[in-house]
């Protein structure tokens, strides 16, 4: 099956520094989606993004399918983006396979 | 706010105690998923409908099924829970067929004892 490998697997923030999350994925995809995980456990979308990039408030992502990673940037980080981001791709099976989450600390 | 329910949020059962989770959506999707995810893992895939057409994954244990009486509702059974189950289960939805943005519910942690 599909591999997707994200990276960096944990990050500390100083509040108001940027970071870049990548996530590499072996295979095509048809869909390819940003959630971040809150403390209390709930998978919250940030990005729907199969190609190109997008921009949500200080959050973008950009993907380039034909070489197979993707990046998501937080910019201006504030405590509240503290949590676990997980890339999670589907290659047509309608289901998701999950990269192993990039641990964000962001401290005041 | 159309969205995924999940019920209940926690929910504790006793070892080899039949247990059922619920999931209802007011999105009018027609997929609904389960996942499992255990402490510091990645979701992991147990089965979904397309419709009425439900989807195993092969790795699946046979100790864990499902209902899907409309398209609101999907339900969790785990007929005889191990200590081993103990994990947040999480239900999602998508629109339609490969390639759809998934939603998902706030989960229900589940407690082996």
């Amino acid at each position: 099956g599909i591999q997707v490998e994200q990276s960096p697997p944990d990050l500390i923030l100083q509040e108001g520094a940027n970071s870049t999350l990548r996530c590499n994925f072996s295979d095509s995809v048809n869909n390819l989606q940003w959630f971040h995980q809150n403390p209390w456990g709930q998978l919250i979308n940030l990005f729907y993004i199969p190609s190109g990039t997008k921009q949500n408030g200080r959050l973008s992502a950009t993907t380039v399918a034909t070489e197979r990673y993707s990046l998501l940037y937080i910019s201006s980080s504030q405590t509240t983006d503290s949590g676990v981001y997980f890339c999670a791709v589907d290659t047509g099976r309608r289901a998701l396979t999950f990269g192993s989450g990039t641990r964000l600390q962001v401290q005041p | 706010d159309a969205m995924v329910i999940q019920n209940p949020r926690y929910q504790v059962t006793q070892f080899g105690k039949p247990v059922t989770l619920s999931c209802s959506q007011t999105l009018n999707h027609n997929v609904m998923y389960w996942y499992q995810q255990k402490s510091s893992q990645a979701p992991k895939l147990l089965f979904h409908y397309y419709d009425k057409d439900f989807n195993n994954e092969a790795d699946t244990p046979d100790n864990f099924q499902s209902r899907r009486p409309n398209t609101s509702f999907c339900f969790l059974d785990i007929r005889s829970p191990g200590l081993g189950d103990a994990a947040m289960y999480l239900c999602a939805t998508s629109r339609d067929a490969a390639g759809g943005e998934q939603y998902f519910g706030p989960g229900t942690r589940l407690t082996v004892t």
